[in-house]
């Protein structure tokens, strides 16, 4: 079935170890996006991406890196995680960037310990 | 960069009407409005939107105010699927570099 899936699911990681985030869409939507989700603070964009090869900063995007080398994938590297990425964070992509809607994957759960 | 206003929580009862509020005060001309809801532990899914004139969708209507700085997600009949929170955004389409922001929401508790 077409759509977005991320993966793992779940994580959990040591401080200072990199993780990789996947996430895959098989709609050929332009724009991808990375957002995370804490208690108290709804969700915040990581970073986004307008097509292949093209990235930009979102709110909170420190200690983060992202890369599109393929419409359908944007993986989210976290070189070195710390305890306050410790979040669940959910990809989305959309045909259109901002204006219309997005469509978002079911999220991973990372813990850093 | 225009934001918006919700309650934290609102309740409603099982196949009432729910009518959940939005202010968007600094809202500009080319912004649209957004509104997603998020199911517990499920990632955030589209539910409606538009800019100036009311939109009925299978799954709610949008009511916008003539001024534009608020708008109201109707829920005709809510049912305990409903439950969930509820976000309010505003979606720039003049293609600035406009950051969404998606806030806090509103949590939407429906009795049986």
């Amino acid at each position: 079935d077409a759509g977005i899936t991320q993966s793992p699911r779940y994580k959990i990681t040591e401080t200072g170890r990199q993780v990789t985030l996947m996430c895959h869409q098989t709609w050929s939507h332009s724009y991808m996006f990375w957002y995370r989700q804490d208690l108290g603070h709804g969700l915040r964009l990581i970073y986004y991406s307008a097509a292949a090869d093209i990235t930009d900063k979102g709110e909170v995007p420190d200690g983060y890196v992202v890369s599109r080398s393929k419409t359908e994938n944007f993986p989210l590297t976290l070189e070195s995680a710390t305890r306050s990425q410790t979040s669940v964070y959910f990809c989305a992509s959309s045909h259109t960037g901002f204006v219309y809607e997005q469509y978002f994957g079911p999220g991973t759960r990372l813990t850093v310990t | 960069d225009a934001k918006t206003t919700q309650p934290n929580s609102m309740e409603s009862n099982e196949e009432e009407p729910v009518h959940l509020p939005c202010n968007h005060s600094t809202i500009s001309g080319t912004d649209y409005i957004h509104w997603y809801r998020q199911l517990p532990s499920q990632g955030p899914e589209y539910v409606i939107h538009g800019l100036t004139s009311n939109v009925n969708n299978r799954m709610a209507s949008l009511a916008i105010a003539e001024d534009r700085k608020s708008s109201t997600l109707i829920l005709h009949r809510a049912t305990l699927r409903d439950a969930a929170v509820y976000y309010c955004i505003l979606r720039d389409a003049s293609g600035g570099s406009y950051i969404p922001t998606f806030g806090r929401g509103t949590s939407l508790i429906v009795h049986p």
